[in-house]
């Protein structure tokens, strides 16, 4: 079965601190695309970063950068100089196989605090 | 482009009635998801649509739920009779590769008293 684990329900940050957030996911297939999405309390679901599995290159977006472990099957996010804007829900999701469906993650709750 | 647009953004309706939540995907993405989003089981994807084909519905919780995509740009959730259980958020995403992931509407936070 296609999972992912997100091992830490809540977080929290100070401002201008670095935050890693986990998470392990586990397939057979050996190409897959992986996502991180933020739902800020507006509750609109928002790409965070992407990255395609045979890629060996950890992608980064300004700020958000992942550490991708295909062998562990591990897909940390790390946010650095964090902002208050970054309080959110981050969900971990992956896609493998044929079609368009992803398996997500429950989501780490992340408090930026002041 | 102006996104995934959902409506209604929200939605209070007695148990028993009918809701109709509507949704247009991104012009020229081919795939349409519908999610559900509740606190106690997060994130269900409750079916997809490819090529406005119904590919997968299991997740669909019962006869109650039914979703159309009539064409490339119009998809609606429909509760009939609706319960207090349904409350939730609902969520219409489009794709058009793997790659890209998915474009989320800003939902429809549905009550039902």
């Amino acid at each position: 079965a296609q999972t992912v684990t997100q091992s830490q329900p809540e977080m929290s940050v100070q401002e201008a601190e670095t935050v890693t957030l986990s998470c392990t996911y586990d397939t057979s297939e050996s190409n897959y695309y992986l996502f991180w999405y933020k739902q800020p309390p507006s509750r609109q679901m928002i790409l965070v970063i992407r990255q395609e599995a045979y890629k060996q290159q950890n992608a980064t977006e300004n700020r958000f950068s992942v550490n991708f472990q295909k062998a562990a099957k591990s897909f940390s996010l790390k946010i650095s100089d964090s902002q208050l804007g970054d309080t959110a829900m981050y969900f971990c999701a992956f896609n493998a196989g044929n079609n368009r469906k992803l398996i997500w993650g429950l989501g780490t709750s992340l408090a930026v605090n002041p | 482009d102006a996104g995934v647009i959902q409506s209604p953004r929200h939605e209070v309706t007695e148990m028993g009635q009918e809701v109709t939540l509507r949704c247009k995907p991104i012009s020229g993405h081919n795939s349409l998801f519908w999610y559900r989003q509740t606190m106690m089981r997060g994130l269900e994807l409750l079916i997809y649509f490819n090529n406005n084909v119904p590919i997968d519905d299991s997740g669909m919780p019962e006869d109650r739920f039914s979703a159309k995509m009539p064409n490339a740009s119009f998809s609606t959730l429909k509760i009939q009779p609706s319960e207090p259980r349904d409350s939730a958020v609902y969520f219409c995403a489009s794709s058009f590769d793997r790659y890209h992931g998915y474009t989320f509407g800003s939902g429809t936070r549905l009550t039902v008293v």
